[in-house]
């Protein structure tokens, strides 16, 4: 079941540089796309979320992008900090099921 | 700042053995996810509660998998009858809409 997929495994962005973290999924019927970032031996902490009508949403240092046709969601992060780094989970939620579907991660290591 | 807690951290078990992995979800949410990670893979969906019911269910959520939410407050997640192949980190999720849920610590299961 490969409905979402986070196709780089980790990331290294220099500290202060932008970080760009991609997503894409399969399905057009999705509602909601979000983003988690995770610390080893944590939950999941949300962080945002977009919803599909929209194509941009930001919030402080995170902007999280969204292209429908290309069925593509990116998480931008600018400036990175070293405490940034951890694995970020993109996620997609269907009205349909309530259920989230989350890609397989991506490990950030922002390097002072 | 509310937040889903869970019991225990960390349950070692015997295979074969029931164990009941405890969460409270955050008070006024009314939707109840418990989620899987096994070590290295990504965040598996097992099921979701809405209305004192299941609302949906994954394949790995087979017989061997219940869930209550015995007295209003608390979310348990019931495996009767352990495998190895149950050891994973456990995140139980609550939201107060049909997206954007937000997790406990999670609980380590280790299944000897």
């Amino acid at each position: 079941d490969q409905q979402v997929k986070q196709n780089s495994p980790s990331l290294s962005v220099q500290e202060g540089r932008i970080s760009i973290l991609n997503c894409d999924y399969t399905n057009s019927m999705f509602d909601y796309f979000l983003w988690y970032k995770k610390y080893p031996a944590e939950g999941p902490t949300f962080l945002i979320s977009i919803s599909s009508i929209k194509d941009k949403n930001e919030d402080g240092r995170f902007t999280v992008f969204l292209n429908k046709s290309a069925k593509h969601l990116s998480l931008h992060i600018v400036p990175s900090q070293p405490g940034d780094s951890a694995v970020y989970f993109c996620a997609v939620h269907s009205s349909n099921t309530g259920k989230l579907i989350f890609g397989q991660g991506t490990t950030l290591q922002v390097k002072p | 700042e509310p937040e889903v807690t869970q019991t225990p951290s960390h349950q070692v078990t015997q295979m074969g053995q029931e164990v009941i992995l405890r969460c409270v979800p955050i008070s006024n949410h009314l939707y109840f996810y418990w989620y899987r990670q096994i070590l290295g893979q990504k965040v598996e969906f097992l099921v979701s509660f809405y209305n004192n019911e299941i609302s949906e269910k994954s394949e790995i959520f087979d017989d061997q998998f219940s869930v209550e939410r015995p007295d209003g407050s608390n979310f348990t997640l019931k495996i009767r009858s352990t495998k190895l192949e149950d050891s994973a980190m456990y995140f139980c999720a609550s939201s107060d809409r049909p997206s954007g849920a937000f997790f406990g610590q999670g609980t380590r299961l280790t299944v000897v």
